[in-house]
This record gives structure tokens, C-alpha cells and sequence, in this order.
């Protein structure tokens, strides 16, 4: 199975400073057809996870433009340019090329 | 879009559970649909995933052979059939609508709880 590794597990914030997530792959994510299935989620305390970001740096409707994603082949970035209280949760990355489809463990963003 | 799982609850370990899955607000029979679980406390795992037609059919290995996915299109209904279950199945299952190798949309999940 694709093991995706997270950095920061926990990243503490100061609000309307900028943070980042890393995300890497243990195989590279394009697919067969070009595209690159690399996915980011938020998952607020007692809610369903929500995607932000697809196919790398698609930005979903609604996601605030803060939110950015970036990488290829095994190495992805999540950044928030300046974080604000609602941003707090736990981001997950996910990779959708190889089945298992699987996740990184997840880094838990608070507030300083 | 909705999606409303249910058939949760404590089972004791060696024992079965089925769960559904009822979607509205989309056209069902076109999509993949999926099961994702969360164990307390822990991180994501994607279980099975299941073709429109239900043809084609997809589990993470930790399942395999004891876990079943089935749809009923005229019902708008996802099922996950779980037999021979362990402590380790304990989660909260979510029912989520495939989007070209991803998931837009969850479930609020259902808990399943596996102990003696």
C-alpha cells in the first residue's frame, strides 16, 4: 500500500501567521491518465471530514483563497497564507491513484 | 447531496453487522460509492468502494474476505455487510460518494463498537 507520511503531526499557529503541511508519497501519485490524485480534507472536532483541495491544487467551492495546494510526483504542500480561528482541525492528505486509497495520519492545527 | 448511514451499534467480537447507506440529491446509479473509517481517536481508512452497477467491487485488505459491499440503485442504497468482526473494525463508519478518485461528500457516519 502507498504509505502517506505527514509533517507537522501537530502544528501550533499564531492567528494571521502563515502555516504549511507537508504531505509525501512513498510511490510517485500521477496517474495513468496524467491526472494526480492528491487530496487534502479538514476535518473539524466532531464533524464529517470536508474536502479543500483536489487533484493537487483545485481549490473546492466555498474553500477560502488562503487555502493552497501545490507538489507533484511525492511531495505536496498544504499552506494557509494567514490562519484564522476557524481553521482549526485536523488536515488530512489522501492519495487516490493506487487502491488502497489511503491517508496520511493527519496533522492537528491550533491556535497558539 | 445527503447521505445517511445507519445500522450502527455494540456487536460482540465473532459477530455481524450490516450497514446502509441512504443517498438523495444526486443520481445515484452513476456513481462509485465507498465506506471510510475512523477509529477513535486515529486517522482515516478507506474500507471498500463499489462501481455504479455494482460489478466491481474494492477492499483494503484488513477487510477482505469478512466485509462485503452490495448497492440496491432503485433503493438509492450503499450496504456494507461485516461478518467475523474484531475489536480493531471499532470505528465510525462513513458512507461517501466517489468524485473521480476522491470523496466530496460524507455521511455524518455511524459508530460501530466491537467488545465483549
Amino acid at each position: 500500500d502507498v504509505v502517506m507520511t505527514q509533517s507537522p503531526l501537530s502544528l501550533p499557529v499564531t492567528l494571521g501567521q502563515p502555516a504549511s503541511i507537508s504531505c509525501r508519497s512513498s510511490q510517485s501519485l500521477a496517474y495513468s491518465n496524467g491526472n494526480t490524485y492528491l487530496i487534502w480534507f479538514q476535518q473539524r472536532p466532531g464533524q464529517s471530514p470536508r474536502r479543500l483541495i483536489y487533484k493537487v491544487s483545485n481549490r473546492d467551492s466555498g474553500v477560502p483563497d488562503r487555502f493552497s495546494g501545490s507538489g507533484s510526483g511525492t511531495e505536496f504542500t498544504l499552506q494557509i497564507s494567514r490562519v484564522e480561528a476557524d481553521d482549526v482541525g485536523v488536515y488530512y492528505c489522501m492519495q487516490g491513484t493506487h487502491w488502497p486509497w489511503t491517508f496520511g495520519q493527519g496533522t492537528e492545527v491550533e491556535i497558539k | 447531496v445527503q447521505l445517511v448511514e445507519s445500522g450502527g451499534g455494540l456487536v460482540q467480537p465473532g459477530g455481524s453487522l450490516r450497514l446502509s447507506c441512504v443517498a438523495s440529491g444526486f443520481s445515484f446509479n452513476v456513481y462509485w460509492m465507498g465506506w471510510v473509517r475512523q477509529a477513535p481517536g486515529k486517522g482515516l481508512e478507506c474500507v471498500a468502494n463499489i462501481n455504479p452497477d455494482g460489478s466491481q467491487k474494492y477492499f483494503v485488505d484488513s477487510v477482505r474476505g469478512r466485509f462485503t459491499v452490495s448497492r440496491d440503485n432503485a433503493k438509492n442504497s450503499l450496504y456494507l455487510q461485516m461478518d467475523s468482526l474484531r475489536a480493531d473494525d471499532t470505528a465510525l463508519y462513513y458512507c461517501v460518494r466517489n468524485d473521480d478518485h476522491d470523496f466530496v461528500y460524507w455521511g455524518p457516519g455511524v459508530l460501530v463498537t466491537v467488545s465483549s
